[in-house]
């Protein structure tokens, strides 16, 4: 299988604050990598696919980069809704796999 | 816009077998699409299950193989998950989605279904 990484576990932030946050692949995934935003009590949402195409309506404060083993996420200038979890995952190989995720919390 | 909602029993009891159904609508289950499975617990995170497609084929976890059957159900427009022997390491949100053709990515999502496994 495929192990997904994801640093930081936890990162702080303001309002209008730029985050970023890594995904690392444990083998080549090419370009093959999704990310996708989760908040409390909802289910994950796609966000970034093919590493830095996004999703129809995601606004384009997100952006996504990367590829082969490593990938970021990035949002500027952070809203009040941005506030939730981030997770990657790779799409090249069986079984699916995803990153243990990223909590991104008002500062 | 296509939508999915799981149902099924929130309680099984260990050794048990897990049964939850995915009614898809406002889209047909046979439009060239995979199926998931997914589900999220504390201690492992989001774990994908397996996934099927209009036609029956299947992909599973190697981890969850033995145990695991997804079926579907075109007249009915829905999928369905059985997880077969059961403990409590089962307990876990459980999500279908669709996984998309053109890139094994996986949207939209039902809103989730917790499984508790316990006596």
């Amino acid at each position: 299988d495929i192990q997904m990484t994801q640093s930081p576990s936890s990162v702080y932030a303001s309002v209008g604050d730029r985050v970023t946050i890594t995904c690392r692949a444990s083998q080549q995934v090419s370009s093959w990598l999704a990310w996708y935003q989760q908040k409390p009590g909802k289910a994950p949402e796609l966000l970034i696919y093919s590493a830095s195409t996004l999703q129809t309506g995601v606004p384009s404060r997100f952006s996504g980069s990367g590829s082969g083993t490593d990938f970021t996420l990035t949002i500027t200038s952070l809203q009040p809704e941005d506030f939730a979890s981030y997770y990657c995952q790779q799409a090249v190989s069986f079984p699916w796999t995803f990153g243990p995720g990223t909590r991104l919390e008002i500062k | 816009q296509v939508q999915l909602q799981e149902s099924g029993p929130g309680l099984v009891r260990p050794s048990g077998t897990l049964s939850l159904t995915c009614a898809v609508s406002g889209g047909s289950i046979t439009n060239n699409n995979w199926w998931s499975w997914v589900r999220q617990s504390p201690g492992k995170g989001l774990e994908w299950i397996g996934e099927i497609n209009e036609s029956g084929s299947t992909e599973y976890n190697p981890s969850l193989k033995s145990r695991v059957t997804i079926s579907v159900d075109k007249s009915k427009n829905q999928f369905s998950l059985k997880l077969t022997a059961v403990t409590a390491a089962d307990t876990a949100v459980y999500y279908c989605v669709r996984t998309s053709s053109g890139g094994n990515w996986f949207g939209p999502w039902g809103q989730g279904t917790l499984v508790t496994v316990s006596s």
